[in-house]
Order: structure tokens, then sequence, then C-alpha cells
């Protein structure tokens, strides 16, 4: 399995509180993403890192924010919880080069995360 | 743009009979397609991929799916379903959104083995 570790796993927060959600990899990919999965939605790409300090807003990024300061962390903060943000979070990651296209993307276990 | 989509959210099958997951893809050529299986309360585990190699691709756990690009079509398969397939899954595709590598999911499809 590949080395990627998710915490906390599981998380109760209180509306218009911070909360920040880690992902820690020990296989040096370039790439790290943030999702979320809800029902009937499958999973939608909240942001995204290409590199350290490298990231980039994916298609449901408002209320979330990222930061990279190592290649091994990609935290992921909500910065006044919601309700909507009520979710199972999930971090992945991938290595793609010029010669290896079709590479796969590993995934956490989760982050069940419920704001009341 | 890259997308995909899976037709049926909740397919049920009788335990022995052939599973079939649809999965249309949109796609710039060479499309980068996959298939993934979540169980009950666990992170997404890869079933197998599309290489390129070979129209035909088989996975792990007796799972397999055939690429046709006159059809866009990516179709997950299994002869005999057995109760330990019950699970989601999900079908993606990989390419190059507004400069980056992103990898893009179908909403899923719900796995019901009925005994």
């Amino acid at each position: 399995d590949a080395g990627i570790t998710q915490s906390p796993r599981h998380k109760v927060t209180e509306t218009g509180t911070p909360v920040t959600l880690r992902c820690h990899q020990t296989e040096n990919h370039r790439y790290m993403y943030w999702y979320r999965q809800d029902p009937g939605h499958g999973l939608r790409l909240i942001h995204y890192s290409y590199g350290v300090k490298d990231t980039d807003k994916g298609e449901v990024s408002d209320g979330y924010s990222v930061s990279r300061s190592k290649t091994e962390d990609f935290l992921l903060t909500l910065e006044s919880a919601t309700s909507s943000q009520t979710s199972v979070y999930f971090c992945a990651i991938s290595e793609i080069s010029t010669i290896r296209r079709n590479t796969e993307a590993f995934f956490g276990q989760g982050t069940r995360l419920t704001v009341v | 743009a890259q997308s995909v989509t899976q037709l049926g959210s909740h397919v049920s099958v009788s335990e022995g009979a052939l599973v079939l997951l649809r999965c249309n893809y949109s796609s710039s050529v060479p499309p980068y397609l996959f298939w993934y299986v979540q169980y009950p309360n666990q992170g997404l585990q890869l079933l197998l991929k599309y290489t390129s190699a070979a129209t035909l691709v088989k996975g792990i756990n007796g799972f397999e799916a055939e690429f046709k690009k006159s059809e866009t079509s990516f179709h997950l398969t299994k002869p005999s379903a057995h109760m330990s397939d019950a699970a989601e899954y999900f079908c993606a595709v990989r390419g190059v959104i507004q400069g980056a590598q992103k990898l893009v999911f179908g909403q899923g499809t719900r796995l019901t083995i009925n005994p």
C-alpha cells in the first residue's frame, strides 16, 4: 500500500470554527490532491498541489485553503466550518512524468468530518 | 474538457450473475482511464487502468474493462458476481485541465449482490 496517512480520521466540530486536515505521504510523489465525497456527487476536487508551495483550486474550493511547505505534507483548512462542509475528505497522491503518464492516484483512508 | 459519466447510480445483481458497470468518457486523445473500488468506510483502491497497450484490460478480483474508442466507453465487467464484490465503483479519467494533471471522477455506482 502507498504510504498515505490522513489525520484525524474522524472529527466533529462546531460551525464557525477553523479546522485543519493533514495528509502525509512517504512516497515522494509530486502531485497531491484533496477531494470531498458526498452521496450523488462522487469525488470532487477541492485543491491540488503540483509541488512545494505550488497549489491551485479545484472545482469546489470556496471556503477551503491549502498549504504545502514540504513534499510530504499537504494541509487542508476549512477557514470557518459550515454544515455544508460535512463530508468525507480524501487525500490522493500521484507521480506523473513525460514517461509515465498513466500512473494511477493512490488514496488515503479518508477523514470523516461532521460540522454541527 | 475531460469528464466521465457512469450510467446507473445503483446496480443490483444476483450472486453468480454477470456484473456490468457502465462508464462513458469525454477526453482528448489519448485518454487515461481508471476504475476504482471503494469498500465501506475505506479509501479508494485501483481495480484496473487503461494503458493503451490493449483494449481489454484485466484487473484485480476477476474484473476487466474494455476500451472502445468508437463508443467512448470503458465499461467494467465480471463474469460471475461474488458477495464480496458489493462496494461502490468509480470510473475516472485523467488529463490536463487548466495546465495541471487532474483526475476527474464519475458519480459512482453502488453494486449490491443478492444471495
